[in-house]
């Protein structure tokens, strides 16, 4: 069965610092990755995806996410993150296969100023 | 424009009351989701239905029917509500693509408080 795990439950940061967010997923097929942010009190936005192509791929308000699948990671990052950033971040992964998007237990970033 | 509404966006209710959330996609999308967010923030598919058939069924309680009146629209309906049942409750659209389902799209939620 799919599965998807975020490593970093709650992650502090002030800002202009840099971020990282671990996800990986286990599934041996093709797969389409999302990563989605939810903002305090609001639904989830599409922060970026990879379908296939070249597996850095850029999103929204400057956040990045690359794909190696050696490693089934998808790793998201942002070089200089801003309060206006936290929020708790989820990867999301739909095998090719199925009409399933298996969300991970996502993570939630604080920034302060 | 809003791409993907709910209603109602609070709901407080008693136990053992039945009670529905409504969703609408007006992105001309033709699969919508019903998803369950704990209080952990643990974000689970319930249903999916594409054309007003329905795709996934993730192991609910039949006390959960999801209908489609048309591809635009995905109704959540819950019977006999239990204190389990309180969360925050998301509809999503998405279009095929080749045969592969596409981007999803949420909309804002329903928070239901089930006393």
């Amino acid at each position: 069965a799919q599965s998807v795990s975020q490593h970093n439950h709650h992650v502090i940061l002030s800002e202009a610092a840099s971020l990282e967010l671990g996800c990986n997923y286990s599934y041996g097929g093709t797969v389409n990755l999302f990563w989605y942010v939810q903002y305090p009190g609001q639904h989830l936005q599409l922060l970026l995806k990879y379908f296939s192509g070249d597996p850095l791929v850029k999103g929204i308000k400057g956040f990045e996410a690359e794909f190696i699948k050696s490693k089934f990671s998808f790793n998201l990052r942002k070089p200089s993150v801003q309060w206006s950033d936290t929020a708790e971040y989820f990867c999301a992964v739909n095998a090719r296969s199925t009409d399933k998007l298996i969300f991970g237990t996502g993570t939630r970033l604080q920034v302060f100023p | 424009d809003t791409a993907v509404s709910q209603t109602p966006k609070y709901l407080v209710t008693q136990m053992g009351n039945d009670k529905s959330i409504k969703c609408e996609q007006n992105l001309g999308h033709d699969t919508m989701y019903w998803y369950k967010q704990d209080s952990k923030k643990f974000l689970k598919i319930m249903f999916s239905y594409n054309n007003k058939e329905l795709i996934i069924n993730e192991t609910v309680p039949n006390r959960f029917s999801p209908k489609s009146p048309d591809k635009a629209h995905l109704n959540l309906h819950i019977n006999s509500l239990e204190l389990g049942d309180s969360a925050v409750y998301f509809c999503a659209s998405s279009q095929k693509t080749g045969g592969s389902t596409d981007t999803q799209y949420f909309g804002p939620g329903t928070r239901l408080t089930v006393l």
